[in-house]
């Protein structure tokens, strides 16, 4: 498979649960992202990993927690969300973080918090 | 503040005719401004991009429009089909930094 893949595609979740969102590109690229989709808002970032090291942090609430093990996964741990984090979460990769770098997204996952 | 603003929220037009959306920005060390076609349930998707140093680039059917003094950028499409319809996206970065700055999309329908 190539591109970017994201699992779950939906996922619904209670507030006090604990859940993973997982993204593989198999691109080679060795920059990945997290961004937020919501209805009528802009793309927020979330993460920026480059070389496996995490370089932006969009003042994101503490309960979204990210992990990227190599350059090829990006994890989003969540965990005692709020039914305002209902929302795409979008994975991208780029060869690597940088103005001009072309994102290759994710088709994302569908996230609702009950 | 939204760093780039991107009108119309949505757009209906003919088959064969022209769709135009367009973007407008406040900070002048962005130097790199891309639009981005989404299709419902997938990921956005790189569609064409451009640098101030040039006022225009094409590339098919698409076209944007580069106007750095007023600070705006506009995509054309030309011919317009109903494969088109789709959700748009300009956004715009900087020369350091890894951040960019989206638009909150643009949703073009493009009727037979």
């Amino acid at each position: 498979e190539t591109g970017v893949t994201q699992t779950p595609r939906h996922l619904v979740m209670g507030m006090t649960n604990k859940k993973s969102l997982k993204c593989e590109q198999h691109l080679g690229h060795n920059a990945m992202y997290w961004y937020k989709q919501s209805a009528k808002k802009p793309l927020e970032l979330m993460f920026v990993y480059n070389f496996k090291e995490q370089t932006e942090n969009n003042s994101v609430p503490s309960r979204f927690s990210p992990e990227c093990p190599n350059s090829s996964h990006l994890f989003l741990h969540l965990h005692t969300l709020q039914p305002e984090d209902s929302a795409l979460y979008l994975c991208a990769s780029s060869q690597a973080a940088g103005v001009g770098e072309k994102l290759f997204f994710g088709s994302g996952t569908q996230l609702s918090v009950l | 503040q939204q760093q780039v603003k991107q009108s119309p929220q949505s757009l209906i037009v003919q088959k064969g005719g022209i769709s135009i959306i367009n973007c407008a920005y406040e900070n002048t060390a962005f130097d790199y401004f891309p639009w981005y076609q989404q299709f419902p349930g997938k990921g956005p998707a790189l569609l064409i991009a451009i640098r101030p140093d040039v006022s225009e680039k094409k590339e098919g059917r698409f076209t944007i429009s580069f106007n750095k003094s007023a600070k705006q950028f506009s995509l054309h499409i030309m011919d317009s089909q109903p494969g088109d319809s789709a959700t748009y996206f300009c956004a715009a970065s900087r020369n350091t930094g890894n951040q960019f700055y989206f638009g909150t999309g643009t949703s073009l329908t493009v009727i037979p």
